[in-house]
């Protein structure tokens, strides 16, 4: 089955600089990776996704990259806010439908 | 439009006791999840419905957790007995089940403590 991991575990910037969290994956017939936001206590929250047909999406401040090659991953935060602290995780499936593998997830702490 | 909602938000119980937990998905939804998510861990399926029928049931532990989706809408998640390891937050997530429109969107847990 599929196995992904994520890095790093946890995460502290400065407000206003950038994260970056990084993330593998073992199974080629996945296509599909979403990005998570878990604030304490709430529910996780799509962020952004990509699918395997593009290298690179991004949505104002987040941007996520994919190698499928590589088998690798990536979410990058610019110009992190104080209200980016939260644990981020990421996924992947064959579908967006389909069973879904999380990582296990990156504490992420702005400083301001 | 209304998210998935999940009762109760809450429960402590003692172990050996049953507990069941109940998922509205989002209205449209023909997919329905329920995932297991442990303290500091990401959250891992537990079961996959398209409407009525569970097409991934390969993660449930059946000899105490039990579900059911029987009008293909509302979701009901048994666990009997249960244990200590049980103590979790279980996640219900919908989706529309459209290709290209098949994101999954979580409710808010029902967070369970066994005792």
């Amino acid at each position: 089955g599929e196995n992904v991991e994520q890095h790093p575990s946890t995460l502290s910037v400065q407000e206003g600089d950038s994260a970056v969290i990084k993330c593998t994956y073992s199974d080629s017939a996945s296509n599909y990776f979403p990005w998570y936001k878990q604030e304490l206590g709430k529910r996780p929250q799509l962020i952004i996704d990509i699918r395997s047909n593009v290298g690179e999406k991004k949505d104002q401040r987040i941007a996520v990259t994919l190698n499928k090659t590589a088998k690798h991953f990536s979410l990058h935060i610019t110009e992190t806010q104080p209200e980016d602290s939260a644990v981020y995780f990421c996924a992947a499936g064959e579908a967006a439908g389909n069973k879904l593998t999380f990582g296990g997830g990156t504490r992420v702490l702005v400083k301001p | 439009e209304a998210g998935v909602v999940q009762s109760p938000r809450y429960k402590i119980i003692e172990k050996k006791q049953p507990v069941a937990f109940w998922c509205n998905p989002i209205s449209g939804h023909n997919t329905l999840y329920w995932y297991r998510q442990n303290l500091g861990q990401g959250p891992e399926l537990l079961i996959r419905y398209e409407n009525e029928e569970a097409v991934d049931d390969s993660q449930l532990p059946k000899d105490r957790f039990s579900a059911e989706r029987l009008k293909g809408v509302d979701s009901t998640l048994k666990i009997q007995p249960a244990e200590l390891g049980d103590s979790a937050v279980y996640l219900c997530a919908s989706s529309l089940g459209v290709v290209g429109r098949d994101e999954q969107y979580f409710g808010p847990g029902t967070r369970l403590t066994v005792t």
